[in-house]
């Protein structure tokens, strides 16, 4: 099966503007969580998908947003960008079943300047 | 809320010798299941190994093993024979058996350097 596949792989955007950063998962996965990387901050959970539903939410506010499409693919946009939102965004796939196995595409990095 | 707590922030280990990193959590569920992801350099992060609460049997994945302690709260991780290829951080993380409260909540990570 082919991995999980994130677009853009890097992006530079300015202060203000908008980005929407797209994920195609495992086939057959169901489930789709994006995650926020930074050397502050760490790794932090931004929301999660499951059959076109959001189904867990992180603490991050209103600018960020996704949703997923009938195919299991996901966008996430983030408006009004600002500096700190510059970071490695990376998604995650699993089957939505129990066991809760992640599997990680290879991260979008956004650069806000 | 649960919290991963990754003590070593850095780990460095000869080749072929055996490393132990460390992960401690906080919760008060009783089902969930923990991870260990490596994340090498190019950035792709990858499942190592999973354990599941409710089994008491420690999980080993090859030179991969884990050091579970369920009254403690810990959930270390054993390299045995390591590799340079095992130069990594290494991700402990924690994810809840609650459909609608799972989110995984990752440690800090352990940077581990295997030096030839």
């Amino acid at each position: 099966k082919a991995g999980v596949t994130q677009t853009p792989r890097y992006l530079i955007k300015t202060r203000g503007q908008q980005v929407t950063l797209s994920c195609s998962p495992i086939s057959g996965h169901r489930s789709v969580s994006w995650y926020q990387q930074t050397p502050g901050q760490g790794l932090q959970f931004l929301f999660e998908y499951f059959s076109e539903t959001q189904r867990n939410k992180g603490n991050f506010p209103g600018r960020f947003s996704g949703r997923q499409f009938s195919n299991s693919r996901s966008e996430m946009n983030v408006s009004t960008l600002e500096l700190g939102d510059s970071a490695l965004y990376l998604c995650a796939s699993s089957s939505g079943q129990l066991s809760y196995e992640q599997y990680f595409g290879p991260g979008t990095r956004l650069t806000v300047t | 809320a649960q919290t991963v707590t990754q003590s070593q922030p850095e780990m460095s280990v000869q080749e072929a010798e055996t490393v132990t990193l460390s992960c401690t959590y906080d919760t008060s569920e009783s089902d969930y299941y923990l991870f260990w992801y490596k994340q090498p350099p190019s950035r792709q992060m990858i499942l190592v190994i999973r354990q599941e609460a409710y089994k008491q049997q420690n999980a080993t994945e090859n030179r991969f093993s884990v050091n579970f302690q369920k009254a403690a709260k810990s959930f270390s991780l054993k390299i045995s024979d390591s590799q340079l290829g095992d130069a990594a951080m290494y991700f402990c993380a924690y994810r809840s058996g609650d459909t609608n409260a799972g989110k995984s909540t990752f440690g800090d990570g352990t940077t581990l350097t295997v030096k030839p």
